[in-house]
């Protein structure tokens, strides 16, 4: 059983361009969470959908950043006119249902420079 | 002032030591407190979580969470070089599988 699987894994965009990072779960997972890892920082929350469905994206920046987990394919994070802060580590996570005792597994991030 | 507090570190100890990371939180909400490792340039793992206060132990790991204090920790015994790494704690009012809130991450550095 495959992990979840992040791609591109290094992605390096101008700024003003588009950046689409693409998470596919692991088989049987319906919970897509994302979240962003500054430099030396923890990684903070940034939107939680399952299939076809925006459940809370309240860590989403209001402008530029969206996001969509379509009831076919991976999950998009999709960042449009990137800005040099918005390199980072973006990181996806899946678990099966959102119950008490099931963890959520984390892929191996995107890390994308914006120059 | 952040939801969650961890020390950056670094934090050195020799092979062998016993190694002690921890992390406060201001939210009493949480009710579900977990510890993740993450290698340089990978993805955060989960080593262990807790449900409310109390203890628990896996292999040569022992969490431990005081809700009254806010105030949860991990502690690794035997600590081996393969232990070096940054630790993460993370936690949520509801399952492990749901919306966490990170501390920055402490790296831990155990020297041969």
């Amino acid at each position: 059983n495959a992990g979840v699987m992040q791609n591109p894994r290094h992605l390096v965009r101008r700024r003003g361009q588009e950046a689409r990072l693409r998470c596919s779960p692991m088989k049987g997972h319906s919970h897509v969470y994302w979240y962003r890892q500054l430099p030396e920082e923890g990684l903070k929350f940034m939107v939680y959908l399952q299939k076809e469905n925006i459940i809370d994206e309240s860590g989403m920046p209001k402008e530029r950043f969206s996001a969509e987990f379509p009831k076919e394919g991976p999950s998009i994070l999709r960042i449009q006119q990137v800005v040099r802060g918005d390199s980072a580590a973006y990181f996806c996570a899946s678990s099966p249902e959102a119950q008490m005792n099931t963890e959520a597994f984390f892929g191996q991030g995107t890390r994308l420079t914006v120059v | 002032q952040k939801e969650v507090e961890q020390d950056p570190g670094p934090l050195s100890v020799p092979e062998g030591a016993i190694v002690s990371l921890n992390c406060t939180y201001s939210n009493s909400a949480f009710q579900y407190f977990m510890w993740y490792r993450q290698y340089s340039r990978k993805g955060p793992e989960l080593l262990m979580y807790t449900y409310s206060s109390g203890n628990k132990e896996d292999g040569r790991f022992t969490a431990q969470v005081d809700k009254s204090s806010k105030y949860i920790s991990l502690f690794i015994r035997d600590s081996q070089p393969s232990d070096s790494a940054t630790y993460l704690c993370a936690m949520t009012p509801s399952g492990p599988g749901n919306k966490l809130t990170f501390g920055g991450g402490t790296r831990v550095l155990v020297k041969p």
